[in-house]
This record gives C-alpha cells, structure tokens and sequence, in this order.
C-alpha cells in the first residue's frame, strides 16, 4: 500500500523567503505525482504534474521534483508572497489502477 | 467555466437519515472520484467511475452508495449517517489516465456534520 507523507505539517515564513515543501512515498512505482493547493474551504488546485518519466516540472515561481529511487518529491516556491498561505498537498498516481494517494498536507503561512 | 459543481456547501444530518451529495461536471471528463477528507488527514477514495454506467469501490467505501447514469453527474448517497461519516467530501473529475499526465479538478466540497 502507497503511504505518503509530508514534513513538516506546517510552516511560517518572511515574505521573500524561498519555500521549500517535502513529499515522500513508500512504493516507486508510481505513474505521476501531483502537487495541489488548497484555499480554507475551498476544494484542491492542480499546480504541477510530474509524469514517471519525468524529473521535474516548472510553472512560473513554481518548481517540482521527482526522484523515484528515493522516493521524495520536492515542491520549491521562489521568492514567497502572503497570498501564497495555503495548504499544499502532494498525491502519488499508481502504476496499476491510477488512483492517487495523498499526503496530509503543509500548511503554509507566510507573513508580510 | 464552471468546472466540478458540488451541492449542498454544507449541510447538518441527525443520525440515521439519508442524503446525496451532488455533483456534476461541464469538462466531458470519463473519470469522476469522490472523496472524503478529514482534519489532518490526506483525502482518501470513497468511489470512483470510469464512465457513465460503471463504477467502482475505492479505499472507504462502505456506508456509502453512488451511480453515474450520465457523463456529467455522480452523486454520492449516504443511506444510514453515522457520526463518522463527519467530514469534509470532494468531488473531483479527469479525462482517462492512460496518458498519465491529466489532472485532476475538484469541486469546492461539501461539509456536512452528523449530529
């Protein structure tokens, strides 16, 4: 069974501060793996899709990394900004049926 | 563009009732999941369909009951509530996996408390 976790649980930086956001997963054999935002009470925002065969994925101040073997994902943030606070979360896609397992989340604060 | 729609936002059930969460999707998407997402927890596959007509169990399904009779919609029944059944429940929708680079979209949720 895929377990997935992320650490820290929470997190609290400066404005400007560089974000960096851990996943890890128990089974490699995974088929994508995806981070997500998620607004209070609102309902979970794509950011980036890392594919298997891929090592990472960038979108504007956002870059993800995949490393397989060891099975970690890394979700950078640059240069943070207050409406960045949210929670993210990450969720592994199997190789077999593609369904996700997701990780419980960081949430994030960063202060003005 | 709507997106996944889910209905009610919030809603407070007495033991024992029934009710079904709604949910729907202007996409075109295959594949609909829903799941359920409690305080500190990951979210976690109550059921899921690969098209109208076929759906499947996912990691907690039990108390719980869906159909898909249309590409658009995939409601959520709970028959009998029970206090555990407290949680925060996410609709989501993708088009099919095989190319393993689709993600998936949610709806905002619905929040219901079984008192």
């Amino acid at each position: 069974k895929q377990e997935v976790t992320q650490i820290p649980a929470a997190l609290s930086v400066p404005e400007g501060e560089n974000l960096v956001l851990n996943c890890s997963f128990t089974d490699s054999a995974i088929y994508n793996l995806q981070w997500f935002r998620q607004d209070p009470g609102k309902g979970l925002t794509s950011l980036l899709l890392i594919q298997s065969s891929q090592r990472e994925q960038t979108s504007g101040r956002l870059n993800a990394s995949l490393d397989k073997s060891s099975g970690r994902s890394t979700l950078y943030i640059a240069a943070s900004q207050p409406g960045d606070s949210a929670t993210y979360l990450c969720a592994v896609g199997r190789s077999n049926d593609y369904k996700l397992s997701f990780g419980a989340g960081t949430t994030v604060t960063v202060r003005a | 563009n709507a997106g996944v729609t889910q209905t009610p936002k919030f809603r407070i059930l007495k033991i024992g009732q029934s009710m079904t969460l709604q949910c729907t999707q202007d996409m075109n998407h295959n594949y609909m999941y829903w799941y359920r997402q409690d305080p500190g927890m990951g979210l976690k596959l109550i059921y899921y369909s690969v098209g109208a007509g076929i759906t499947d169990k996912g990691e907690v399904p039990n108390g719980y009951n869906v159909s898909r009779s249309t590409t658009e919609d995939f409601p959520l029944r709970l028959e009998l509530a029970a206090p555990s059944q407290t949680s925060v429940y996410f609709c989501a929708s993708s088009y099919s996996l095989v190319r393993g680079d689709q993600p998936q979209h949610f709806g905002d949720g619905t929040r219901l408390s079984i008192l």
